[in-house]
């Protein structure tokens, strides 16, 4: 079944741009009818949607967090990324990609805390 | 945005108890909503979608119910394994948004 990874670094300075990939595996991020999401939840707080991108590389994000984020596609890599610019302790959190339908999230990756710090 | 309001925001019961965590949405989302179960330190799991289905491979004590702005999570005899915090989500409208979760824990 498909499963999805988040990978980049554990660490980021505050006005820097957190980068993060999501790599899927035992399925192409081509089939079907799907969104490639990222979500996040700081520490102890409940879960935000940051935004998703369709593999035409369509995308929505929040609006509380538009200007300051992309998220990309890359077929050829199977997998999808995400840039969160001029990041704040605020942004310190675990983020989690995710594939959604219409409907719902599933299946989720394992998670990635991402700390910002100087 | 909708507004996803659960309660309680935490409970502690019994193994064998019936357990109930309400949502209610600040607007009509029809059955627009899915219930997600997370254990600590891992990923939300999907257990109810449209309410009231049951995701394949869920138990069936797990059930949800309700439509419009009021939602009902249920837990028919609670395990030692469902010790999680548990959590709605609308998709009737972007941006997708979450209740603040419910803890459950055993008494």
């Amino acid at each position: 079944q498909v499963q999805l990874q988040e990978s980049g670094p554990g660490l980021v300075k505050p006005s820097q741009t957190l980068s993060l990939t999501c790599t899927v595996s035992g399925g192409s991020i081509s089939s079907g009818y799907y969104y490639w999401t990222w979500l996040r939840q700081p520490a102890g707080k409940g879960l935000e949607w940051i935004g998703r991108v369709y593999t035409s590389g369509s995308t929505n994000y929040n609006p509380s967090l538009k200007s300051r984020v992309t998220i990309s596609v890359d077929t050829s890599k199977n997998h999808f990324s995400l840039k969160l610019s001029s990041v704040t302790a605020a942004d310190t959190a675990v983020y989690y990609c995710a594939r959604s339908s219409f409907r719902w999230f599933d299946p989720w990756g394992q998670g990635t805390l991402v700390t910002v710090s100087s | 945005d909708i507004q996803m309001t659960q309660s309680p925001s935490s409970l502690s019961a019994s193994v064998g108890d019936r357990v109930t965590i309400t949502c209610q949405a600040s607007q009509d989302i029809g059955n627009y909503l899915n219930w997600y179960q997370q254990k600590p330190g891992k990923a939300p799991k999907l257990l109810i979608y449209d309410a009231s289905n049951l995701e394949t491979g869920v138990p069936s004590r797990f059930s949800g119910s309700g439509s419009g702005t009021d939602f009902t999570f249920t837990i028919s005899s609670l395990q030692p394994e469902d010790i999680a915090t548990y959590y709605c989500q609308q998709y009737d409208n972007l941006p997708w948004t979450f209740g603040q979760g419910t803890r459950v824990e055993i008494k």
